[in-house]
């Protein structure tokens, strides 16, 4: 059973314009939220987080809401830059018992900036 | 460059062979992961150490053994693989605690071909 989804597979938007990636999740014991980017041939790199006690978080061309009542978090790239071109992934952490915690990851969104 | 270097970056080895994937880091991190990724699917936690003791194993096969010698490094032992274990593996590294555990610093990852 996913409990981070990322429904979209792939996003194109046209260079300038906003870009809007969403994820929804079922979990609510999640208590952190981030969005990973991910380049061909190399490893996920953190891009973005958000406590679940926010409801936006922002840094420079990266916002990411949530919508606790929703379950649902979206992550907006203004203005979408033709580099940012890559799969994003939606990834949430999980009390797991003693001092560990787990990222749980959705299957991850391709954008595709055009110039 | 990414600060966790995984070595090598591919591996072909038949059903029978016994190999080691490595992983190093340098940032003083004291939580080492290891995930495993599927094509078109998200990155899948394997296993955790925290302070050089494994504290998570996600009900992985023997045949996946994993040993951390030190806080900088951390080996995955691979003996009687299945073809369906190819896969890219990711190793991560984040500072420990309930702080840390969520900005996970990825290697690019081996590419594991079983034949």
């Amino acid at each position: 059973d996913q409990q981070v989804k990322q429904n979209s597979p792939s996003l194109s938007v046209q260079e300038g314009r906003i870009s809007i990636l969403n994820c929804d999740y079922t979990n609510s014991m999640f208590d952190y939220f981030l969005w990973y980017k991910k380049y061909p041939a190399e490893g996920p790199t953190f891009l973005i987080s958000i406590s679940s006690i926010k409801d936006k978080n922002e840094d420079g061309r990266f916002t990411v809401f949530l919508n606790k009542s929703a379950k649902h978090l979206s992550l907006h790239i203004v203005p979408s830059q033709p580099g940012d071109s890559a799969v994003y992934f939606c990834a949430a952490r999980a009390y797991s018992g003693g001092s560990n915690y787990k990222l749980t990851f959705g299957k991850g969104t391709l954008l595709t900036v055009n110039p | 460059d990414t600060e966790v270097t995984q070595t090598p970056k591919h591996l072909v080895m038949g059903m029978t062979n016994k190999k080691s994937l490595k992983c190093e880091q340098h940032m003083g991190h004291r939580a080492m992961y290891w995930y495993k990724q599927k094509a078109k699917k998200p990155p899948e936690l394997m296993f955790v150490y925290s302070y050089e003791k494994l504290s998570i194993n996600e009900s992985v096969p023997s045949r996946f053994s994993p040993e951390c010698p030190n806080s900088s490094l951390l080996n995955l032992h691979l003996h009687a693989l299945q073809p369906e274990d190819s896969a890219l593996y990711l190793c991560a590294s984040s500072q420990a605690g309930r702080r840390g555990w969520y900005t996970l610093h990825f290697g690019n990852g081996t590419r594991l071909t079983v034949t």
